[in-house]
């Protein structure tokens, strides 16, 4: 069965710091890959997604993830987090399964930016 | 653009009982999908409508949960009779993927309901 796995939980940053969480997926064919993030108290939203071309996409807020297709891999990365990044961070893919597109979530990773 | 709407937003119910959740999509969009999220947890699809059909279901607990999208635009969720594990988060996001959009298409996601079972 398809799956993702995000191998971060939680994760507490100074500001400045460096980000980088960790999203594996299982699935061998060709996958569309998404990281949403939650913003407390507010909707679900697109950060950035990957679909064909450049492994590495960049998204909004200085947000970037690299597609590694031989790690099964999709990293999201950032170089000097904010307070204001603190946040619920969702990796997902989109694959086909019997005829249309279903999306598989992570768990999810709760970051916490500490001013 | 109006955004994903649904309600209602909170819910609290004793278990064994009723519960109906809404969710009006963005306009045009002709995929709508609905998803559980348990505390801790990444959202779960339950049922995904294209127009006014359904191209997955294989999620939901069909003996409790049920769901229609009406002339292919609002939806409702039905949860009878209710159970305490089904206390989560509904989440309700539309796409134009299906009509002259592909599966790359952004998903957008409502406000969520949030529903407690006693």
């Amino acid at each position: 069965a398809q799956s993702v796995s995000q191998h971060n939980h939680h994760v507490i940053l100074s500001e400045a710091a460096s980000l980088e969480l960790g999203c594996n997926y299982s699935y061998g064919g060709t996958v569309n890959l998404f990281w949403y993030v939650q913003y407390p108290g507010q909707h679900l939203q697109l950060l950035l997604k990957y679909f064909s071309g450049d492994p590495l996409v960049k998204g909004i807020k200085g947000f970037e993830a690299e597609f590694i297709k031989s790690k099964f891999s999709f990293n999201l990365r950032k170089p000097s987090v904010q307070w204001s990044d603190t946040a619920e961070y969702f990796c997902a893919v989109n694959a086909p399964t019997s005829g249309t597109y279903k999306y598989i979530f992570g768990t999810g990773t709760r970051l916490k930016v500490l001013a | 653009e109006a955004g994903v709407a649904q309600s209602p937003r909170y819910k609290i119910i004793e278990k064994r009982q009723s519960v109906a959740f809404w969710c009006n999509p963005i306009s045009g969009h002709a995929t709508l999908y609905w998803y559980q999220q348990i505390l801790g947890q990444g959202p779960k699809l339950l049922i995904q409508f294209q127009n006014n059909g359904v191209v997955d279901d294989s999620q939901l607990p069909k003996d409790r949960f049920s769901a229609e999208r009406l002339k292919g635009v609002d939806s409702t969720l039905k949860i009878q009779p209710a159970k305490l594990e089904d206390s989560a988060v509904y989440l309700c996001a539309s796409s134009s993927y299906g009509q002259g959009g592909t599966s790359t298409d952004t998903q957008y996601f409502g406000p969520g309901t949030r529903l407690t079972v006693l």
